[in-house]
Formats: structure tokens, C-alpha cells, sequence
């Protein structure tokens, strides 16, 4: 089974600073198969990135994904207002299915 | 567009059976590639991956949950249901079930819905 170590726990930024967070896997993980979802309080996961580089739709383009192998990484060129919340970096294998990282919480400094 | 919605009991009882349903709209589960899955979250803590089912009725499983999960779907009343037996403490979580375009990754999620395991 493939873990998901998201680093760090936590990312104290302000407005307009630039966001960069990790995520490694104990195993290869095939591209295509990892994905970023943003969750903000007592609301639903959100759909950031697929394929580990694709927006998914209405994502705005400040919102980056890159990465390969072992070493992911999700970075919000500007954070806004609206994206301080928790992100969890996701991944599609044989089994389980689906494995999530624990997330990172970004919060204002 | 894309919508689903959970619905099920909000409090159940140790060693109790918990069905849930997720009712979507917007698609066909009968679409070559997709799938419905159900997630969990325990209060404050991380999304973990329950179950999901294909277009073509292939069904998977979490490893560690799988002698206490079923996932089945009704594709002419668009609505998928998950079963959990022996239900206990460590089960309250809110459950969301999610859309997939191709299994691997949910694009469209519900609202989710809170389950709370106390006698």
C-alpha cells in the first residue's frame, strides 16, 4: 500500500505570498494518477488538480500542479483570501483505490 | 451539472448496520469509464477512501473495511448505497459520496453527511 506524506502540517503565509506544498509517496506514483483537492470548513473537498498537472475545471490558474515519481508538489502562485483552507494530495492505485495524504493546512500569518 | 446528495440515519447504534444512499443527477452511471465512490472524514481528520463502483458493476474495496462493506447501484434511479455492518464509535465520520470521471479521482462530490456512532 502507497503512503502519502504531506509536508508540512502546516503553511502560515500572508495575502499575495506564494504557497508550496508537498507531497511524497513511499512508492512510484504513476502521473497520471495524482490529485489535489482543497477543503474549507464544513464544506466538501474541491477538485484542484488531476494528472498531477492538470486544473480541473474553473480552477483558477494561480493554482499549479507538478511533480513525478516519489515527489509532488501543489503551488498557489498569489494566495487569495478564499484559499487558506486544507489540502490533500490523492492518489489512484491498485489497492486500496484511492489513498490520501493528511493534508496541510494553510492559515493567515 | 453534476450534483449528488447523501442521505441516511445521523445517529446509529454500536454493532448496528449503517445504509447510506447517494442520489445524483447530471450523469449516467451507465457511461463507459465512470464510477461513484464514498469517502470518509472522522471529525478533524483526514479523507479516507471506502468504496466505489464502476459503470460496468466492478466494485472495490478499502483493504481494511472490505468484510464490512457493500456498494451497489441503481442506475434507473440514479442513486448508489453503501452498507457498513457492526458499526462502532470510530466510524463517526461525515460520509461523502463523489462522481469519477474515470475512477480516478472524485471530480463532483456531495455535501456529505454526518454520522455519529453512540448508544
Amino acid at each position: 500500500e502507497i503512503v502519502l506524506t504531506q509536508s508540512p502540517g502546516t503553511l502560515s503565509l500572508s495575502p499575495g505570498e506564494r504557497a508550496t506544498l508537498s507531497c511524497r509517496a513511499s512508492q512510484s506514483v504513476s502521473s497520471s494518477f495524482l490529485a489535489w483537492y482543497q477543503q474549507k470548513p464544513g464544506q466538501a473537498p474541491r477538485l484542484l488538480i488531476y494528472g498531477a498537472s492538470s486544473r480541473a475545471t474553473g480552477i483558477p490558474d494561480r493554482f499549479s500542479g507538478s511533480g513525478s515519481g516519489t515527489d509532488f508538489t501543489l503551488t498557489i502562485s498569489r494566495l487569495e483570501p478564499e484559499d487558506f483552507a486544507v489540502y490533500y494530495c490523492q492518489q489512484f492505485g491498485s489497492s486500496p483505490l484511492w489513498t490520501f495524504g493528511q493534508g496541510t493546512k494553510v492559515e493567515i500569518k | 451539472q453534476i450534483t449528488l446528495k447523501e442521505s441516511g440515519p445521523t445517529l446509529v447504534k454500536p454493532t448496528q448496520t449503517l445504509t447510506l444512499t447517494c442520489t445524483f443527477s447530471g450523469f449516467s452511471l451507465s457511461t463507459s469509464g465512470v464510477g461513484v465512490g464514498w469517502i470518509r472524514q472522522p471529525p478533524g481528520k483526514a479523507l479516507e477512501w471506502l468504496a466505489l463502483i464502476y459503470w460496468d458493476d466492478d466494485k472495490r474495496y478499502s483493504p481494511s473495511l472490505k468484510s464490512r462493506l457493500t456498494i451497489t447501484k441503481d442506475t434507473s434511479k440514479k442513486q448508489v448505497v453503501l452498507t457498513m455492518t457492526n458499526m462502532d464509535p470510530v466510524d463517526t465520520a461525515t460520509y461523502y459520496c463523489a462522481h469519477s470521471a474515470d475512477g480516478s479521482s472524485g471530480d463532483y462530490w456531495g455535501q456529505g453527511t454526518l454520522v455519529t456512532v453512540s448508544s
